[in-house]
C-alpha cells in the first residue's frame, strides 16, 4: 500500500485566497483525522471522520475552515478565505478502527500564506 | 482531563551512547499509549504502542518503552543511538473507547557526532 496519500506537498498562497488541501487515505480504513502542526501549537486535531462522517469538528478553529469526505477514498480540507495566521503544516491521517490503536499519517501539506 | 507532559524540548546525546526520553500523562481511566517518530520534513510514524499485557513495550528501530501504572509515565528508550534516529518525538495517550489522541509536545533527540 502507498500509504496515506496527501497534496500538495507545498501550497504559498496569498491572504484571502481559497485553498484545498487533499487527501487519500489507507485502503480499507474506515476513520480519518486532519491534524494541523505549528510550532506554538503542537498538533491539534481539527476533524475526525468515520465511515465518511464528520463525528468531531470541535477543532475547526472557525467557520472559514470546512472538510469533506465524499466517499471512502478522498477527504479535503478547505480554508477559504485563508489568512497568514494558517500557515502550518496541515496532516491527514486514517486509521483502520473508530478507537484510535494506531494512525498512520500523510507526509503533510506545508501551506504558507502571504 | 487527560493531558501529556514531555519534560524536555531538546535532548541531545552522543552518537553510540543510550538515550531516555521522558513522557507522562494524566488519566482517570485506562489508555492506550504511542510513541510517534517525525524525521524532518516527513509525517508521523509510529515507533510502538502499549495497549495491554505486557509493560514493556518493542518498537522499531531499535526503541523500546516501559509502561509505569503507577507513576503514570512511558519513557522511550534505545541503548545506543545513531545518527539516523536524529528526529522528533511525540508521546500521545488515548482513553481506551476513545478515537482522540492527546499529544505531547514532542521531545527533539539532538544526536552529536
Amino acid at each position: 500500500d502507498a500509504g496515506v496519500i496527501q497534496s500538495p506537498r507545498h501550497e504559498v498562497t496569498e491572504m484571502g485566497q481559497e485553498v484545498t488541501l487533499r487527501c487519500k487515505p489507507i485502503s480499507g480504513h474506515n476513520s480519518l483525522f486532519w491534524y494541523r502542526q505549528t510550532m506554538m501549537r503542537g498538533l491539534e486535531l481539527l476533524i475526525y471522520f468515520n465511515n465518511n462522517v464528520p463525528i468531531d469538528d470541535s477543532g475547526m478553529p472557525e467557520d472559514r475552515f470546512s472538510a469533506k469526505m465524499p466517499n471512502a477514498s478522498f477527504s479535503t480540507l478547505k480554508i477559504q478565505p485563508s489568512e497568514p495566521r494558517d500557515s502550518a503544516v496541515y496532516f491527514c491521517a486514517s486509521s483502520p478502527r473508530p478507537v484510535n490503536t494506531e494512525a498512520f499519517f500523510g507526509q503533510g501539506t506545508r501551506l504558507t500564506v502571504v | 482531563a487527560q493531558s501529556v507532559t514531555q519534560l524536555d524540548s531538546q535532548v541531545p546525546v552522543f552518537e553510540e551512547a543510550p538515550v531516555e526520553l521522558r513522557c507522562n500523562y494524566s488519566s482517570s481511566v485506562s489508555v492506550y499509549l504511542f510513541w510517534y517518530v517525525q524525521y524532518p520534513n516527513q509525517g508521523l510514524q509510529l515507533l510502538l504502542k502499549y495497549l495491554s499485557g505486557s509493560t514493556l513495550v518493542k518498537g522499531i528501530n531499535g526503541f523500546e518503552a516501559e509502561f509505569n501504572k503507577s507513576q503514570t509515565s512511558f519513557h522511550l528508550r534505545k541503548p545506543s543511538v545513531h545518527i539516523s534516529d536524529t528526529a522528533e518525538y511525540f508521546c500521545a495517550v488515548s482513553e481506551r473507547s476513545n478515537y482522540q489522541l492527546i499529544w505531547g509536545a514532542g521531545t527533539k533527540l539532538i544526536i552529536k557526532p
